[in-house]
């Protein structure tokens, strides 16, 4: 069956690094990838989308990755600050799906 | 412009009682999702409606569980005979024009606790 896995284990980090998250597939062959960053009480908040024929995105301080040889996404904050503090999900869809489907989550912490 | 609101944003009922949960999708948007979150879990499938299109209801996990969407904009989902497993926050989300790509704008959700 079709599994996402995302690192359960809280990622903690000091200010100012470089924070990198995880997103890895199985039984799956996604024409898209999305992360998305949740704070506590809110809904998720779209972050990027990166498509299958593409290797990499890049918004302000972010990159993600995509490697369908692997069958891994990497999520990265650069220069990471306390308010990036959340709960990063990322979501995969295949073509023609209008439903994705969500990872549960990592949490990350940004220590000052 | 107003983001995806969602009402109430808590509930508290007894098992056995029915419950609705709404949700305002944003303006102009077609496309509206519900999921369900548990905690320490990820988002779970429960719904999907597409302009006038017959709704994607592969993710209700049982008959006690029903949306309706209304005119294109509101949505209300409705769980009847609640039980003590239902509890979750229950997240709306709406999406324009329904592309496989196009991010999900979501609501803060509906904390529903079943005692």
């Amino acid at each position: 069956s079709q599994k996402i896995e995302q690192n359960s284990e809280a990622l903690n980090i000091q200010e100012g690094k470089t924070a990198t998250l995880t997103c890895n597939y199985t039984n799956y062959s996604p024409a898209y990838l999305q992360w998305y960053r949740q704070d506590p009480g809110r809904g998720p908040v779209f972050l990027l989308l990166i498509r299958e024929n593409e290797k990499e995105k890049r918004k302000e301080r972010l990159k993600v990755t995509f490697d369908t040889t692997l069958k891994q996404s990497l999520f990265h904050i650069t220069a990471s600050q306390p308010a990036d503090s959340a709960t990063y999900l990322c979501a995969l869809g295949s073509g023609g799906s209008y439903i994705p489907t969500f990872g549960r989550g990592t949490s990350l912490i940004v220590h000052p | 412009g107003a983001g995806v609101s969602q009402s109430p944003s808590n509930k508290v009922t007894e098992k056995g009682k029915d419950v609705e949960l709404r949700c305002d999708p944003i303006s102009g948007h077609t496309a509206l999702y519900w999921y369900r979150q548990s905690l320490g879990q990820g988002l779970e499938f429960l719904i999907y409606f597409q302009g006038n299109s017959a709704p994607d209801k592969s993710g209700l996990p049982s008959d006690r569980f029903s949306a309706e969407r209304t005119g294109g904009s509101v949505s209300t989902l409705t769980i009847q005979r609640t039980q003590q497993e239902d509890s979750a926050v229950y997240l709306c989300a709406s999406s324009s024009q329904g592309f496989t790509y196009n991010e999900q704008f979501f609501g803060p959700g509906t904390r529903l606790t079943v005692l």
